[in-house]
């Protein structure tokens, strides 16, 4: 069964710090990973998506990279803002049941618990 | 209006109670889930459905009834819930399953059962 574990729970820095979010999965049979941001009360907003065959994906500050192998991802955040206060997810797709024929079914996101960070002025 | 979009914000609903959550997207996606995010815990999916046909349960109580009339709208039908059901239910679509392309969230239903 998959598992993803995000580390730190939580974060505080202060404005104009780089940071860096840890994300492993255990099943390294992925077929993507995402990076997801939610903000207090709302939905989820995709930041940047990892295909497997992929090592890295950059958009503006946040460059996330991604090492199959390990079962590892990192999201960079440079020069970090207040903006950029949220819970941060991260997420695997992989067959939910890897032992079946890849018929087009039983594939699923699997999320981390998140990393809260806050960035003070 | 566009995206995916979600009703009501939010819902207290006694445990005899029957409600039923609304979800509709604007992006023309063909799959569209149901997920649970409980305190401290990870997001859940609960249910996905490509091209209106349910291709996954993960494992749901029958208390929890979807609904997928047409790819646009996906309903959750609920009743005899217990107040641990008390969750954020965030819909999702995404263009197709399983190529792996990004969901789009919406903001999410806050339930409470009392």
């Amino acid at each position: 069964k998959q598992e993803v574990t995000q580390i730190p729970a939580a974060l505080s820095v202060p404005e104009g710090e780089n940071l860096v979010l840890n994300c492993s999965f255990t099943d390294s049979a992925i077929y993507n990973l995402q990076w997801f941001r939610q903000d207090p009360g709302k939905g989820l907003t995709s930041l940047l998506l990892i295909q497997s065959s992929q090592r890295e994906q950059t958009s503006g500050r946040l460059n996330a990279s991604l090492d199959k192998s390990s079962g590892r991802s990192t999201l960079y955040i440079a020069a970090s803002q207040p903006g950029d206060s949220a819970t941060y997810l991260c997420a695997v797709f992989a067959a939910a049941l890897p032992w079946l024929n890849s018929g087009g079914s039983n594939y699923k996101l699997t999320f981390g618990k998140g990393t809260l960070l806050t960035v003070n002025p | 209006e566009t995206g995916v979009t979600q009703t009501p914000r939010h819902l207290v609903m006694g445990m005899t109670n029957k409600k039923s959550l609304k979800c509709e997207q604007h992006l023309g996606h063909n799959a569209m889930y149901w997920y649970k995010q409980s305190a401290k815990k990870p997001l859940e999916l609960m249910f996905v459905y490509n091209f209106k046909e349910q291709t996954e349960n993960n494992s749901v109580p029958s208390r929890f009834s979807p609904e997928c009339p047409n790819s646009s709208h996906l309903f959750l039908h609920l009743h005899t819930l217990q107040p641990e059901d008390s969750a954020l239910y965030l819909c999702a679509s995404s263009q197709g399953t399983p190529s792996g392309e990004t969901q789009y969230f919406g903001p999410g239903t806050r339930l409470l059962v009392l």
